[in-house]
């Protein structure tokens, strides 16, 4: 149990376009779920953490308008990343926290975005 | 802000070690602890969790542990194999749902 599933796994896109990545738990509800993003070779940065129902909170320095999440089940979340540029080109994954919190995290597998 | 390091950044071993990877936060006051496992271009696969009221969690060949007083845990690896080489991370919480990473120790285990 507590499967969390990503998709895509791997999306190119050209500079200027919208990429919507998505997170789903599959066999438990995630109250909430959080992004993070991952440079080579380094940690984990939480981007912003997303709670069924309302909006997301964001990590300072992290652009709400171009990183745009939405938790509107208690299955999904997405985050679109908007206008990227090469920039934006890193991996990121989500991970989401069951309803009756236990305290432990389950993650997707990760999403590498590359921006031409 | 909490900040997590791990010790060491990189570690080499022959098959069959037993080895230890080390974790420590500057705010000790750590709710939960997590150790996590990445393979290269994947997500993180929860290995052990030690809630607040425990101190030692044990999986198989793995064993963490968590000194609250002193922000610091371990985690013990027996007997590693080859399949073990991946990039260990700690990660913990003081409340609530948010969790502070480790930069990761990269384990490769030589056979």
């Amino acid at each position: 149990g507590a499967v969390v599933s990503q998709h895509p796994s791997w999306v190119i896109c050209k500079s200027g376009t919208s990429v919507k990545i998505e997170c789903r738990s599959l066999d438990f509800q995630a109250t909430t779920m959080f992004w993070y993003r991952q440079f080579p070779k380094q940690s984990l940065m939480l981007m912003a953490t997303s709670n069924e129902g309302s909006k997301a909170t964001y990590e300072q320095g992290v652009e709400k308008d171009k990183f745009l999440i939405n938790h509107a089940s208690l299955t999904l979340s997405t985050l679109t990343v908007t206008s990227a540029h090469p920039e934006d080109s890193s991996f990121y994954i989500c991970s989401a926290s069951r309803a009756g919190y236990t305290g432990e995290l389950f993650f997707g597998e990760g999403s590498r975005l590359t921006v031409l | 802000k909490q900040e997590v390091t791990q010790i060491p950044a990189a570690l080499s071993v022959p098959e069959g070690e037993n080895l230890v990877l080390n974790c420590s936060f500057t705010d000790s006051a750590i709710y939960n602890l997590q150790w996590f496992r990445q393979d290269p271009g994947k997500g993180l696969t929860s290995l052990l969790l030690i809630q607040s009221s425990q101190r030692e969690q044990t999986s198989g060949r793995l064993n963490a542990s968590l000194d609250k007083s002193s922000g610091r845990s371990t985690l013990y690896i027996a007997a590693s194999q080859p399949g073990d080489s991946a990039t260990y991370l700690c990660a913990g919480t003081n409340t609530g749902n948010q969790f502070y990473f480790g930069t990761g120790t990269s384990l490769t285990v030589i056979p």
